[in-house]
C-alpha cells in the first residue's frame, strides 16, 4: 500500500512568488491535513480537508490556501512569499484519526 | 485554546530507560498521542492515550493522568535509532491535531 506523497520534495523561490504543494494520500483516506515545520516551532497546524472540504484552519494568514480533489488529493498554495515561509511542509492522511504523514516539500524563500 | 509542554533535549546512553513528559492544556481533551521523526524523515505514530493509565507497546510505552493534563512517553533498553524527535499531541477543539515543540531524543553509544 502506497504512503502519502508530496511534491515537489524540495524547492526554492524567492521573495514575492507564490508556489504550489501537492499532496497524494493513502487510498480511501480522505482526510488531509497540512503543516509547516520550522526549527524550534514544532509542527504548526496549517488545515484539513475532507471530502473536498476545509473542515478545519490553523492561525495562518489568508495567504494560506489549499484545496481538496474528488481523489483526495490535496494542493496547498502560498502566495507572496515571505523570508519566514522557509519551512517544511508536512501532508497527512487518515481515516481513523492516526495521521500518516508524508516526507515533506523543504520550501527555501530567498 | 491548546498547548503543550515538553523538554526540547534529552540524552541517555544505550540500554537505559528515558521518560520524555508532556503537560497539556486544552479546552478539550479527545486523547494523547505520540509521535516519532527521525532526522529528515516524516513522523509517525508511536501511541495514543484517550484513558488515564499506561499503554505499552514493545519497548515504548505511553502514560496519560487526565487530572493531572500530563502524559510521559517510556523508552526502555535503548537503541542508536531511537535518536529521534519525540512529539506530543492533543485533538484541538474543532478535531485536528496540536503538536507540542519536540522534544530531540540524542543516545550515546
Amino acid at each position: 500500500k502506497a504512503g502519502v506523497t508530496q511534491t515537489p520534495r524540495y524547492l526554492i523561490k524567492t521573495r514575492g512568488q507564490q508556489v504550489t504543494l501537492s499532496c497524494s494520500p493513502i487510498s480511501g483516506h480522505r482526510s488531509v491535513s497540512w503543516y509547516q515545520q520550522t526549527p524550534g516551532q514544532g509542527l504548526q497546524f496549517l488545515f484539513e480537508y475532507f471530502s473536498e472540504t476545509q473542515r478545519n484552519k490553523g492561525n495562518f494568514p489568508g495567504r494560506f490556501s489549499g484545496r481538496q480533489f474528488s481523489n483526495s488529493r490535496s494542493e496547498m498554495n502560498v502566495s507572496t512569499l515571505e523570508l519566514g515561509d522557509s519551512a517544511l511542509y508536512l501532508c497527512a492522511s487518515s481515516l481513523t484519526g492516526e495521521l500518516f504523514f508524508g516526507e515533506g516539500s523543504r520550501l527555501t524563500v530567498l | 485554546g491548546q498547548s503543550l509542554e515538553q523538554p526540547s533535549e534529552v540524552t541517555a546512553v544505550e540500554g537505559a530507560i528515558v521518560q520524555i513528559n508532556c503537560t497539556y492544556q486544552t479546552s478539550g481533551f479527545y486523547g494523547l498521542s505520540w509521535y516519532q521523526q527521525h532526522d529528515g524523515g516524516a513522523p509517525t505514530f508511536l501511541s495514543y492515550n484517550a484513558l488515564d493509565g499506561l499503554e505499552e507497546t514493545g519497548r515504548f510505552s505511553s502514560f496519560l493522568s487526565r487530572s493531572d493534563s500530563y502524559g510521559y512517553l517510556l523508552l526502555q533498553e535503548l537503541q542508536m535509532k531511537d535518536s529521534a524527535s519525540y512529539f506530543c499531541a492533543v485533538q484541538g477543539s474543532q478535531g485536528n491535531l496540536i503538536f507540542g515543540k519536540g522534544t530531540k531524543l540524542s543516545v550515546k553509544p
